[in-house]
C-alpha cells in the first residue's frame, strides 16, 4: 500500500539556519513524488514535484529511491518559510499526503 | 495557478440536516476533481475521485450515500453531507485537477461543525 510519512510534526528553527523536513515513501512503483506548502490562512499549494528537479523560494528535495525519501531542504530558512509542509505521493492521479510538518522560522 | 472557490467557508449546523458544500474552479474547466477531508492535526485524506459527467468513486470506508457527490459541470462540483453527526464535523477540501501535469489546484475549505 502506499505510504507517506513525515515523522516531524513540528521544526522549528532560527533565521538562517538551514532546513530539512523529512519525508519517506512506501510505494511499489515509480513514485511521483511533491511537497505542498500551505501558509496561515490560505489554501494548499503545489511547492515543488520530483519530476521537475527545480528549485522554490530557496527549496529543494531530492527523489532517493534507495532510501525511498524525499526530503525538502533549505540551506538558509527564512521567516516567510513559517507554514505547514505537507509531503504527497501520486499514484494513478490520486495524492497520498503524509500527516504535515509545521515549520516554525524565528528571527 | 489556477483558482478555486469553496462556499460556504464556514457552517454550523444541527445533527440530522444536510449541509451542501460548493467548489467552483473559477478560470479553468477540469473533467476530473477530488473531494478531501482533514482532521484537526492530521493529514488530508481522499474521500472520492469525482468524473465530469459520471458517478463518483469513493475511497474504501467512505459512505456514498451519507455524502453525495454532483460534478455538474466542468467548473462545478458539490459535496452533499446527509444526516449529518458530530463525527462528520472536519475540514473539507476541493481540489480540480488540470494543466500540462494534471496538478491539482485546491479549494480553500469549509469547516463544517454539527452540533
Amino acid at each position: 500500500a502506499q505510504r507517506v510519512t513525515q515523522p516531524e510534526k513540528l521544526l522549528s528553527v532560527f533565521k538562517g539556519a538551514p532546513v530539512e523536513l523529512k519525508c519517506n515513501y512506501s510505494y511499489s512503483g515509480s513514485p511521483e513524488l511533491f511537497w505542498y506548502v500551505q501558509y496561515s490562512r490560505q489554501r494548499l499549494q503545489l511547492l515543488l514535484r520530483h519530476i521537475s528537479r527545480e528549485s522554490i523560494k530557496g527549496f529543494t528535495a531530492d527523489l532517493n529511491k534507495g532510501e525511498t525519501s524525499f526530503h525538502l531542504k533549505k540551506p538558509f530558512a527564512q521567516e516567510e518559510d513559517s507554514a505547514m509542509y505537507y509531503c504527497a505521493l501520486r499514484s494513478f492521479q490520486k495524492l497520498v499526503f503524509g500527516t504535515g510538518t509545521r515549520l516554525l522560522v524565528s528571527p | 495557478g489556477a483558482v478555486v472557490s469553496q462556499h460556504p467557508s464556514r457552517v454550523i449546523c444541527k445533527s440530522g440536516t444536510s449541509v451542501k458544500i460548493e467548489c467552483r474552479s473559477l478560470d479553468f474547466q477540469a473533467t476530473t476533481m477530488f473531494w478531501y477531508r482533514q482532521f484537526p492535526k492530521k493529514s488530508l485524506m481522499l474521500m472520492a475521485t469525482s468524473n465530469e459527467g459520471s458517478k463518483a468513486t469513493y475511497e474504501q470506508g467512505v459512505e456514498k450515500d451519507k455524502f453525495l457527490i454532483n460534478h455538474a459541470s466542468l467548473t462545478l462540483s458539490t459535496l452533499t453531507v446527509t444526516s449529518a453527526h458530530p463525527e462528520d464535523s472536519s475540514f473539507y477540501i476541493c481540489s480540480f485537477q488540470g494543466g500540462f501535469d494534471n496538478e491539482q489546484f485546491f479549494g480553500p475549505g469549509t469547516r463544517l461543525t454539527v452540533l
